[in-house]
């Protein structure tokens, strides 16, 4: 089967960084994607890797290893509407050409001032 | 902007009644998938379809039944709602291909069944 595994909570300052680790264990592998979900809303996409390094978008990154079945997103200058849960996900092979996502269990950021 | 829409965000039912919840997306997608939520154990799908009449099981599909007789139309079915079933339930889409990483969610339907 695969499972992942996330940091169920994180606690930061604002203006500070984070960093989410995920770490994933499948039989093969597509991309590792990361969702943002605040509450009471619908989980929303922020990042795909499918190739390894660090893909940067403003003040989201999402970095990828492929040979440590290993990956992290990461918070800059961390303001108050980043409390969320932060779910990573991967591409599920056992099932038609890998097109459902298996998800994380959600890692809960509370940002303070 | 893709626009996934869940007919109901909110139902009561009783335990032994027929639950529809049905899921509509405008962006011409392939894939259309149903998750349930539940507080400390993430999403868990249960039923996706990668195509018109084409319909795969999740992880739970145990109490569920779905029907995608039109592309853009996704309909979960409890054929007969349980407590064990209050939750709240997320539907999807996606394109095929690399895009597949990227899931558009509805904004959720929470069951409560009594």
């Amino acid at each position: 089967g695969q499972s992942l595994e996330q940091p169920s909570e994180v606690t930061a300052v604002e203006g500070a960084i984070v960093q989410i680790n995920c770490t994933y264990q499948t039989s093969g592998f597509y991309g590792l994607s990361w969702y943002q979900q605040h509450d009471g809303g619908a989980p929303t996409f922020l990042s795909y890797n499918a190739l390894d390094g660090l893909e940067e978008t403003g003040r989201f990154s999402s970095f990828l290893s492929r040979s440590d079945s290993y990956g992290y997103l990461l918070l800059q200058e961390l303001q108050m509407k980043d409390s969320a849960s932060y779910f990573c996900a991967v591409r599920d092979l056992s099932n038609q050409a890998g097109t459902a996502l298996i998800f994380g269990k959600g890692t809960t950021l509370s940002v303070s001032s | 902007d893709v626009k996934v829409t869940q007919s109901s965000r909110y139902l009561v039912k009783r335990t032994g009644e027929k639950v529809f919840l049905e899921c509509v997306q405008d962006m011409d997608h392939e894939n259309m998938f149903w998750y349930r939520q539940d507080p400390g154990l993430g999403l868990r799908l249960i039923y996706f379809s990668y195509d018109v009449k084409m319909k795969e099981k999740g992880d739970i599909p145990e109490g569920y039944s779905v029907s995608r007789e039109k592309k853009e139309r996704f309909s979960l079915i409890l054929e007969s709602a349980s407590t064990n079933q209050t939750s709240m339930y997320l539907c999807a889409s996606s394109l095929s291909g690399r895009r597949t990483g990227e899931l558009f969610f509805g904004e959720g339907s929470r069951l409560t069944v009594l």
